[in-house]
């Protein structure tokens, strides 16, 4: 089955150091992955998408994530933290055994520090 | 995620009632799925449906729960008989096709709450 593990429920830094969000993925076939934001009480905002069409994906927000097929990795990073990037992100697969929905991970809480 | 629309937002139902959530999907998207999360978790996967299809219903609770999409109209996710343990937010999502690489718009989400 399908499955995500994103390490570390909590993750806080100060206002212009590096983000570095963790994503190990397990799929039977070459997965799609997505990454997603959530601010408080709202929906889910796509941040990017790997879909095999190359291996460094560039988001919305400054965000970037690397699929490393070795690591079964697909982790989330951005150079220089802002205030605003406080939020929960999701890491999530699909495409294995015919799911065409998403499985998410449990969830990253980045706090952002001035 | 702007385009797939839910509502109500917030809803408060006493137990035993039974709750209605619904969800229209963005403008040319005829797949919609259907999330909970549950205060401090994740979002589990419930149902995915086409046009008057039920496609993958395997995160469902087997009693009680539901969902629909018609023909026309919204995407009606159904809860009879609400227990507490019923409060979370319901996420509705959409795509365009059944592609697993096709991106899922989420709506703002249902608040559920059962007192």
């Amino acid at each position: 089955a399908q499955s995500v593990t994103q390490l570390g429920s909590h993750v806080s830094v100060s206002e212009g150091a590096l983000v570095l969000l963790r994503c190990n993925y397990s799929s039977s076939v070459p997965p799609y992955l997505f990454w997603y934001v959530q601010y408080p009480n709202q929906g889910l905002q796509l941040l990017l998408k790997y879909t095999s069409a190359a291996t460094l994906v560039k988001g919305i927000n400054g965000f970037e994530a690397e699929f490393k097929k070795s690591e079964t990795s697909f982790h989330l990073t951005k150079p220089s933290a802002h205030m605003s990037d406080a939020a929960e992100y999701f890491c999530a697969v699909s495409g294995s055994e015919g799911r065409r929905a998403l499985t998410f991970g449990s969830g990253t809480r980045l706090q952002v520090q001035p | 995620n702007a385009g797939v629309m839910q509502n109500p937002r917030h809803l408060v139902r006493r137990r035993g009632q039974e709750a209605r959530l619904r969800c229209s999907p963005m403008k040319g998207h005829s797949h919609v799925y259907w999330y909970r999360q549950l205060p401090e978790e994740g979002l589990k996967f419930m149902v995915y449906l086409q046009k008057e299809n039920i496609i993958d219903e395997s995160g469902m609770p087997k009693e009680r729960f539901s969902a629909e999409f018609p023909k026309e109209g919204p995407s009606i996710l159904r809860i009879q008989q609400v227990v507490r343990g019923d409060s979370a937010a319901y996420f509705c999502a959409s795509s365009v096709g059944q592609g697993s690489g096709n991106t899922i718009y989420f709506g703002e989400g249902s608040w559920l709450t059962v007192v």
